[in-house]
């Protein structure tokens, strides 16, 4: 069975700060999905970013990266330039490709971002 | 933009109380799930639905059921409430059908069952 694991339950940093978010995964497949997730407080669950296993390359979006190890199933979330708004609980989750959709959820970090 | 609405935002119930979590989502998407929220447990499946009238179980189903008669409409629903289902309840769509793809959420429902 597939897990999802998030070691960091809360961070904080300062604004304009960059941070990063680890998350580890156990998986026998070859391929699968990888997403982070966000929730605001008090708001809905968006997608951040996600990354396909067979693609070597990073994904990216904007001030948001991931560093993506497939050898040591490592995904892990950077946000640079941190601004108030990136305040969330943050989600790793992971994807079988022929899981009928299903995701594998960690159990989320909270980041807090200061002024 | 897509949009997944849920029906409350906040619903007190007493045990035993038979109660209905309704979620709509306007994009014509196959794929409906719902999950429930937990601190430090993250997100778990409870079902998910990938055509009307279709449904598959998920990693938490014992105590719910679901009922899809529409595409656009997906609801749980929790036959006899008990304390331990006071929850955070999330529900997603996703589409097409055959291709991975971002799932959508609704605002969630945070229901206590006293």
């Amino acid at each position: 069975a597939q897990t999802v694991t998030q070691s960091q339950p809360e961070m904080s940093v300062q604004e304009a700060e960059t941070v990063t978010l680890s998350c580890t995964y156990d998986t026998s497949e070859s391929n699968y999905y990888l997403f982070w997730y966000k929730q605001p407080p008090s708001r809905q669950m968006i997608l951040v970013i996600r990354q396909e296993a067979y693609k070597q390359q990073n994904a990216t979006e904007n001030r948001f990266s991931v560093n993506f190890q497939k050898a040591a199933k490592s995904f892990s979330l950077k946000i640079s330039d941190s601004q108030l708004g990136d305040t969330a609980m943050y989600f790793c989750a992971f994807m079988k490709g022929d899981s009928n959709y299903q995701l594998i959820w960690g159990a989320g970090t909270k980041l807090i971002i200061k002024p | 933009d897509v949009k997944v609405t849920q029906s409350s935002r906040y619903l007190v119930k007493r045990t035993g109380e038979k109660v209905f979590l309704e979620c709509v989502q306007d994009m014509d998407h196959e794929n409906m799930f719902w999950y429930r929220q937990d601190p430090g447990l993250g997100l778990r499946l409870i079902y998910f639905s990938y055509d009307v009238k279709m449904k598959e179980k998920g990693d938490i189903p014992e105590g719910y059921s679901v009922s899809r008669e529409k595409k656009e409409r997906f609801s749980l629903i929790l036959e006899s409430a008990s304390t331990n289902q006071t929850s955070m309840y999330l529900c997603a769509s996703s589409s097409p059908a055959g291709a991975v793809d971002t799932q959508y959420f609704g605002p969630g429902t945070r229901l206590t069952v006293l």
